[in-house]
């Protein structure tokens, strides 16, 4: 079967540094996206990784092991308005795979 | 350049009917996919076009369909209403090649409400 897990909430300080881990039992794997959603807005696209190792795009950098069947996305110098829900979700052939995100709260 | 458009952005209906909703990909964009977001279950695929075809579908009974227009243009049908079917519909367009689905980029949504 398909199977994404993450937390469902994760708390933080601003300034600080956050992971948030996922894990996938999929039956096929093309890649791993992670996308940001505010409250009440779309997703937004943040990174993508297919093969192993580590992306790294300004504050955020997105890991993906996939002996494993892991990924994580590091959150540096947090600010306010990364309080949002981070959804991970892995590329099956043409379709995305979503897990149920977790909601991340960033607080002064 | 416009992004993902998606009308009407709120929907009020009740069981049994049926209901059509639409997106326009960001221009250049050929592949569509629809998502149902739910707080329960998050984002869940429904189905892809390509090219006016359907190239992949997801879990969900066959009152849930689609099409594409030539233009790219997709609209998504829901028949026989469910209170069950009250969800966010989500449409996301890509740039995708015939090898496969790339980077996709989500259009505000539709949120619909079954009473």
């Amino acid at each position: 079967g398909q199977n994404i897990d993450q937390p469902t909430e994760m708390t933080a300080t601003e300034g600080a540094i956050v992971q948030i881990n996922c894990t996938y039992q999929t039956s096929g794997f093309n890649g791993l996206f992670w996308y940001q959603q505010h409250a009440g807005e779309a997703p937004t696209f943040l990174s993508y990784n297919v093969l192993d190792g580590l992306e790294e795009k300004g504050r955020f950098s997105s890991f993906l092991s996939r002996s494993k069947g892991y990924s994580y996305l590091l959150l540096k110098e947090l600010q306010m308005k990364d309080s949002a829900s981070y959804l991970c979700a892995v590329k099956d052939t043409d379709k995305l795979i979503f897990g149920t995100g977790t909601r991340l709260q960033v607080f002064p | 350049k416009a992004g993902v458009t998606q009308t009407p952005r709120y929907l009020i209906k009740t069981r049994g009917q049926q209901v059509t909703l639409s997106c326009s990909p960001i221009s250049g964009h050929r592949s569509v996919s629809w998502y149902q977001q739910t707080p329960g279950q998050g984002l869940q695929f429904l189905f892809e076009y390509f090219s006016e075809t359907q190239r992949n579908k997801g879990n969900f009974p066959g009152r849930f369909s689609g099409r594409q227009f030539s233009n790219s243009r997709s609209e998504m049908n829901v028949s026989t209403l469910e209170l069950g079917d009250s969800a966010l519909y989500l449409c996301a367009s890509s740039l995708a090649a015939r090898r496969g689905l790339l980077e996709q980029y989500f259009g505000p949504g539709t949120r619909l409400t079954v009473t």
